[in-house]
């Protein structure tokens, strides 16, 4: 299985600021055939299910504020998040659809 | 707009055999992969398998002796059924669509305890 890590566990942030999460994918999720990053990054609020936010490594999803964006290729990858509100600040995950089993990093909680 | 509606039981004793259901309204069901996903809050976020309209499934190889998906499309809907559920199985389960790059809808999730 692919392992995602993603990096802070926790993250302490202050609004208006900027903040970076880092996710680590244990092999690469570049597709030689399409030239493309099987990467997406999802936001869940409490009691919420995940809301995709962006995909293919760093295309935001229709409806989703240009202050979230995502890059990286290959194995390493980050989703900024820039002009912070209120609303940002709850728990984030990276995921690879590459390669079956498709899985999830651990998460990354953004607190003020 | 696309709605993503679940249900089924949420309390089992261990041994017994879940079954979830999700219903899909006011979008496409074929085209999509169909998936199934939990949550606890010991293993986090786990995938544990897809189906499309004609019946192809994928399933994680962790669960996939006690696991099967299902598809009725003539009703827009897909099940899960996982056998010999044991406390390890006490999650939130999640039925998701898949559109090649991420899952875009989601239903609102099935607290599922196992407890005897």
């Amino acid at each position: 299985d692919i392992v995602m890590t993603q990096s802070p566990d926790s993250l302490p942030v202050s609004l208006g600021e900027r903040a970076t999460i880092n996710c680590k994918s244990s092999q690469s999720v570049l597709s030689n055939s399409n030239n493309r990053n099987y990467l997406a990054w999802y936001q869940q609020n409490p009691g919420q299910p995940p809301r995709l936010l962006i995909y293919w490594a760093s295309t935001r999803e229709s409806g989703v504020p240009d202050r979230f964006s995502g890059s990286g290729s290959g194995t390493d990858f980050t989703l900024t998040i820039t002009s912070l509100r209120a609303e940002d600040v709850t728990l984030y995950y990276c995921q690879q659809y590459y390669i079956s089993p498709y899985t999830f990093g651990q998460g990354t909680r953004l607190e003020i | 707009q696309e709605q993503i509606q679940q249900w089924g039981a949420g309390l089992l004793k261990p041994s017994e055999t879940l079954s979830l259901t999700c219903g899909v309204s006011g979008g496409s069901f074929s085209g999509y992969f169909w998936n199934w996903i939990r949550q606890s809050p010991g293993k986090g976020l786990e995938w544990i398998g897809e189906i499309n309209h004609t019946g192809k499934t994928d399933y994680n190889p962790s669960l996939k002796s006690r696991v099967t998906i299902s598809v009725d499309p003539f009703n827009q809907q897909f099940s899960l059924r996982l056998t010999s559920v044991t406390a390890a199985d006490s999650a939130v389960y999640y039925c998701a669509r898949d559109v090649g790059g991420g899952y875009t809808h989601w239903g609102q999730g099935t607290l599922v305890t196992v407890s005897s």
